[in-house]
């Protein structure tokens, strides 16, 4: 059971290009998550999806960011006209879905990340 | 809002040794997570702590669980060189649409030399 994927794991764009982040998350999970992390800082949640959902954006900066989770394909956030700050490391973590409380299983699983640099 | 609190942010240990990461987290969580990251890599599950006086060991590290004190610890025995790496504790808010979010700790750079 493949794990957690994540692509590009690494990703150079100039300012103003735009970057766009795919997880495709384990087989069976239906709950992804996107965490941002910054040079020497901890993850900050950014979003949570279900299928087709928004759950929980308020992790996302206003502008400039997206995401979505379609019914086929991978989870995509998408970085429109890139800043030098945006460079970090993108985390994609899945859930199998929510259980009850002290349950396991919405235990996340992180993929390897893509390291976005800009120039 | 939920924030998760760690301490310390770096340790340097000496092999041999014992020592202990507190993590303080602010509101009800239902459950609490210990991660280790390596340079460049991703995160990788150490525990998932789900009671009160929970407390789960594997290897040289042992976790637990207070959450009447919203408290977990990771106490490493006997450390080696191999653990130097970075441990983080998430917390999971309970409850409302955020169900299943982490909060992250700052992270402790942990280094242990001979």
């Amino acid at each position: 059971n493949a794990g957690v994927m994540q692509n590009p794991r690494h990703l150079v764009r100039r300012r103003g290009q735009e970057a766009r982040l795919r997880c495709s998350p384990m087989k069976g999970h239906s709950h992804v998550y996107w965490y941002r992390q910054l040079p020497e800082e901890g993850l900050k949640f950014m979003v949570y999806l279900q299928k087709e959902n928004i759950i929980d954006e308020s992790g996302m900066p206003k502008e400039r960011f997206s995401a979505e989770f379609p019914k086929e394909g991978p989870s995509i956030l998408r970085i429109q006209q890139v800043v030098r700050g945006d460079s970090a490391a993108y985390f994609c973590a899945s859930s199998l879905r929510l259980g009850r409380i002290r349950s396991s299983y919405n235990e996340q699983f992180f993929g390897p990340g893509t390291r976005l640099t800009v120039l | 809002e939920l924030k998760v609190e760690q301490n310390p942010l770096f340790l340097s240990m000496q092999e041999g040794k014992n020592y202990t990461i507190y993590c303080n987290y602010s509101t009800t969580s239902d459950r609490l997570y210990w991660y280790r990251q390596d340079p460049g890599k991703s995160l990788e599950s150490l525990f998932v702590l789900l009671s009160n006086g929970a407390v789960k060991q594997e290897g040289r590290l042992m976790a637990s669980l207070d959450t009447k004190a919203r408290l977990s610890t990771l106490h490493i025995t006997a450390a080696v060189h191999d653990l130097s790496a970075t441990y983080f504790c998430a917390a999971c808010n309970a409850g409302g649409t955020s169900y299943g979010k982490l909060t992250f700790g700052q992270g402790t750079i942990l280094t242990v030399h001979p």
